[in-house]
């Protein structure tokens, strides 16, 4: 399985303000993934984050409000930028790896609280 | 209609019985399926996948496809304890995933 870590692992955020959610996973991967979590709903697909290109956004996402990053083929970022309380989330990046390309591993989590 | 519908719960049962945990899908060429499981304040952690229909087992988890009713399932077989956390089903089209919403199971000692 691939390891991935993300920091912060928690934070409570200020309304107006971003922060950015690093993920690192141990092995290069095809592609890295934004998921958001919110209780009693299902995960939600962000983006898709493309190395050296832009991100790819789902519907009712743009990247102006979650700008995503992806230097190379083992980090990624994700900004939520201009915070509000419909924010407060859980935010996960998920990796999918060339040789098991239907074993999706995810991080643990990011849990953002926006007062 | 949503790609993946999943009854949320929650579900408690007595450490040792079976569980069933199930998910309906709505698109008949969808052919790969997954069973994640979740503790509470953790990322999702992948348990088994399967290809198209039947069973596939592994220790005490079975995963059950049954295609023509667009149905599938994972069984618990003597739940403990540490079983206790939520479950999601997700299927694979291509490189989009369709989650279920999660199943939260408690399992009293």
């Amino acid at each position: 399985s691939a390891v991935i870590s993300q920091k912060p692992s928690r934070d409570i955020c200020q309304r107006g303000t971003s922060l950015t959610i690093q993920c690192q996973v141990d092995s290069q991967v095809t592609m890295m993934f934004w998921y958001r979590q919110q209780p009693g709903q299902s995960l939600t697909l962000i983006a898709t984050a493309n190395q050296g290109s832009e991100a790819t956004y789902e519907s009712g996402f743009v990247i102006d409000k979650f700008p995503i990053s992806r230097p190379n083929l083992t980090f990624s970022t994700l900004t939520v930028s201009n915070m509000s309380p419909e924010d407060s989330s859980i935010y996960l990046c998920s990796v999918l790896r060339l040789i098991s390309y239907n074993e999706q591993f995810f991080g643990p989590g990011t849990r953002l609280t926006v007062l | 209609q949503k790609e993946v519908e999943q009854d949320p719960g929650p579900l408690s049962v007595p450490e040792g019985a079976i569980v069933s945990l199930n998910c309906t899908y709505s698109n008949s060429a969808f052919q790969y399926f997954m069973w994640y499981r979740q503790y509470s304040r953790k990322g999702p952690e992948l348990l088994m996948y399967t290809y198209s229909s039947g069973n596939k087992e592994d220790g005490r988890f079975t995963a059950q496809v049954d295609k023509s009713s667009k149905y599938i399932s994972l069984f618990i077989r003597d739940s403990q304890p540490s079983d206790s956390a939520t479950y999601l089903c997700a299927i694979r089209s291509g490189n989009q995933f369709y989650f279920g919403t999660g199943t939260s199971l408690t399992v009293i000692p």
